[in-house]
């Protein structure tokens, strides 16, 4: 089976510029989140969706991030206008059993 | 307050001798899981194991095996026989009664030929 796939693998914007980040889960999965890494905040939970439904989002720095899960198979991560910083390694992760999380390669994002 | 601690930032090591990754962990919770995750420079995250509370037999696969201690709090992680594949920033986990994983800092393994 295919893993987690996110597109882009990198992405390097100027500042004010939107960004889309877009994740495929496994399919079966009914767990979704997105992470956030830095060297200086290591890694961070954004926002997690149980069966598409948004369940915890305050790991959202502010309304400039937003994400959906129109289906099963899809979900975005916009950030609108972009900062610098932003510039981190956005991961999308699946899961069927509570911790046990299967990440995908992550979007390196960079905002100048 | 959920928390877990893994006090060692870096560790290096010549390959083929053994290495131990410590986890520390605080929750107040009676039923709560422990994991594993290994990030290769290569950037992805991959899970190596779970382990519940109420489970404390000690974990085998491979060159890998995990120590889990009540008593002290504390999930362990062994690497047998090191090998330069094995180099990664490991990071500990620990979930409660929710879904959220509290992430460890994690510890940079650097294994040399």
């Amino acid at each position: 089976d295919a893993g987690v796939i996110q597109s882009p693998r990198h992405e390097v914007t100027e500042m004010g510029q939107e960004v889309t980040l877009r994740c495929k889960p496994i399919s079966g999965h009914n767990s979704l989140f997105w992470y956030r890494q830095t060297m200086m905040r290591g890694l961070e939970l954004l926002i997690y969706f149980n069966n598409n439904v948004p369940i915890d989002d305050s790991g959202m720095p502010e309304d400039r991030f937003s994400a959906k899960m129109p289906n099963a198979s899809f979900s975005t991560l916009k950030i609108q206008p972009s900062e610098p910083r932003d510039s981190a390694v956005y991961f999308c992760a699946s899961s069927h059993v509570a911790g046990e999380l299967f990440f995908g390669e992550g979007s390196r994002l960079t905002v100048l | 307050a959920q928390k877990v601690t893994q006090a060692q930032t870096e560790i290096s090591v010549v390959e083929k001798e053994d290495v131990t990754l410590d986890c520390v962990y605080e929750t107040r919770d009676t039923t709560y899981y422990l994991f594993w995750y290994k990030q290769p420079p290569s950037g992805e995250l991959v899970f190596l194991i779970r382990r519940n509370s109420f489970d404390e037999q000690n974990e085998i696969s491979g060159r890998y095996s995990w120590n889990f201690q009540k008593s002290t709090s504390s999930f362990n992680f062994t690497i047998t026989a090191s090998q330069v594949v094995d180099s990664a920033v490991y990071f500990c986990a620990l979930s409660g009664s929710n879904y959220q994983l509290i992430w460890g800092a994690g510890t940079k393994l650097i294994i040399k030929p």
